[in-house]
């Protein structure tokens, strides 16, 4: 069964702080790794979607890498601003293709004024 | 280019009622997946559906049903609720068969059985 964990479950920080969270899922049979941007009240906004072992991938102050062999991608996110605020997800595929997708419960990131 | 929509927002039932809910995923996508996400936890997938066709179940029992149209459309249908089906219902769209696809999502349902 595939589990994808997320550390930690809840972080608040500084505006201007830089953050950085965790996403660990099975390394074996590794398809591909979501990372996916949740505002309150609105939609699950996907954000970067990661295939080969170190991959890096870069939208404007956030970025992700990528280890396949270990299991485990961050999120990092520089310079804090009040609307980063949001729920940061990640999520894996059980097989290759348009399969579904096994979500970690989130990390909640607060970024105070 | 509208993005996925769901209706309707927020729903109340009684427990023992039956529930649908629709999606209009994205323009030019055939893939529709649907999601329930309890308090708490992140979001766990019910079934996808493809070519009008359920292509893959999560753990979910036989109450949970749905249905895709020819303009790819679809609907989650819940019979006989139970409080443990309040949730917030996400549906999300996608072009189905390759690897490192992204699913966009739509704003979801939320569902209170009381």
């Amino acid at each position: 069964i595939l589990n994808v964990e997320q550390s930690p479950q809840s972080l608040h920080v500084q505006e201007g702080d830089s953050t950085n969270f965790t996403c660990s899922f099975p390394s074996s049979n590794f398809y591909a790794l979501h990372w996916y941007r949740w505002e309150t009240a609105k939609s699950p906004e996907a954000l970067f979607v990661m295939t080969l072992n170190g991959d890096e991938k870069k939208k404007g102050r956030i970025s992700a890498t990528l280890n396949t062999k270990e299991g485990y991608s961050y999120l990092y996110i520089k310079g804090s601003q009040p609307e980063d605020s949001a729920t940061y997800l990640c999520a894996s595929p059980t097989q290759g293709g348009s399969e579904k997708l096994v979500f970690g419960k989130g990390t909640k990131l607060t970024v105070n004024p | 280019d509208a993005g996925v929509t769901q209706s309707p927002t927020h729903l109340i039932k009684t427990r023992g009622q039956q529930v649908t809910l629709r999606c209009s995923p994205k323009s030019g996508h055939d893939t529709v997946s649907w999601y329930q996400q309890a308090l708490g936890q992140g979001p766990q997938f019910i079934f996808q559906y493809y070519e009008e066709e359920e292509r893959q179940r999560g753990n979910f029992p036989d109450r949970f049903s749905g249905h895709q149209f020819p303009n790819y459309s679809s609907e989650l249908n819940v019979n006989a609720l139970l409080l443990g089906d309040s949730a917030l219902y996400l549906c999300a769209s996608s072009l189905g068969g390759t690897r490192g696809y992204e699913q966009y999502f739509g704003p979801g349902t939320r569902l209170t059985v009381t």
